[in-house]
């Protein structure tokens, strides 16, 4: 079975600052990871993916997310905040066996001025 | 192009009554998943269509849970029966052929509270 940790209910950082996101996964086979972002009374909003090929995989708003097999961690990352990317943020993992995606528990990420 | 869309946005209903929640998949998406947001449980797969295949419906949470997709196209998701438990944002996906490294891009959702 196919399981997402994000151990972190909630990240604080400043605006300006480096930001990361924690994500760890667990699967049997290949791994197909996804990072969403979910602001209020929405749906989720796609940021990036990792399938296969070069490690550091960049997506949407400026965000960039790393594969690291030996880890099984698939962390989020910017190099400068904005407060306007609080929101909620869901990693998610996909392999050969499944038709679904398995979310994380969520973080909220909360920028501040 | 015109996203996901789902209807209605918000539903409100008595324990015990019968619900329809319906969603329009992206044109040409032929994968459809319906994923249900609680507090508790957080982000859980419910079910996926796939053209004319047969559903997955490994994710329904009980027999008063269904759903059906229609031409290939819109899905509506019935839960019968209503319970308190119940209460969660409903959320809509599609994909363009449901294999497994393509993004699934989500619907608004539908916000369901049994009273």
């Amino acid at each position: 079975a196919q399981s997402v940790a994000q151990p972190e209910d909630q990240v604080n950082v400043a605006e300006g600052n480096p930001l990361t996101v924690k994500c760890t996964y667990s699967v049997s086979g290949n791994p197909y990871l996804f990072w969403y972002v979910q602001y209020p009374n929405r749906g989720l909003q796609f940021l990036l993916k990792y399938i296969t090929g070069d490690n550091l995989v960049k997506g949407s708003y400026g965000f960039e997310a790393e594969f690291n097999k030996s880890q099984t961690s698939f962390h989020l990352k910017k190099p400068s905040a904005l407060v306007s990317d609080s929101a909620l943020y869901f990693c998610a993992v996909r392999d050969n066996a499944g038709n679904m995606l398995t979310f994380g528990g969520g973080t909220r990420l909360m920028v501040k001025p | 192009g015109a996203g996901v869309s789902q209807s209605p946005s918000n539903k409100v209903t008595e324990k015990g009554k019968d619900v329809e929640l319906r969603c329009d998949p992206i044109s040409g998406h032929t994968a459809l998943y319906w994923y249900r947001q609680s507090l508790g449980q957080g982000l859980e797969f419910l079910i996926y269509f796939q053209g004319n295949s047969a559903p997955d419906k490994s994710g329904l949470p009980s027999d008063r849970f269904s759903a059906e997709r229609t031409g290939g196209s819109v899905s509506t998701l019935t839960i019968q029966r209503t319970q308190q438990e119940d209460s969660a944002v409903y959320l809509c996906a599609s994909s363009l052929g449901g294999l497994v490294g393509e993004t699934q891009y989500f619907g608004p959702g539908t916000r369901l509270l049994v009273l």
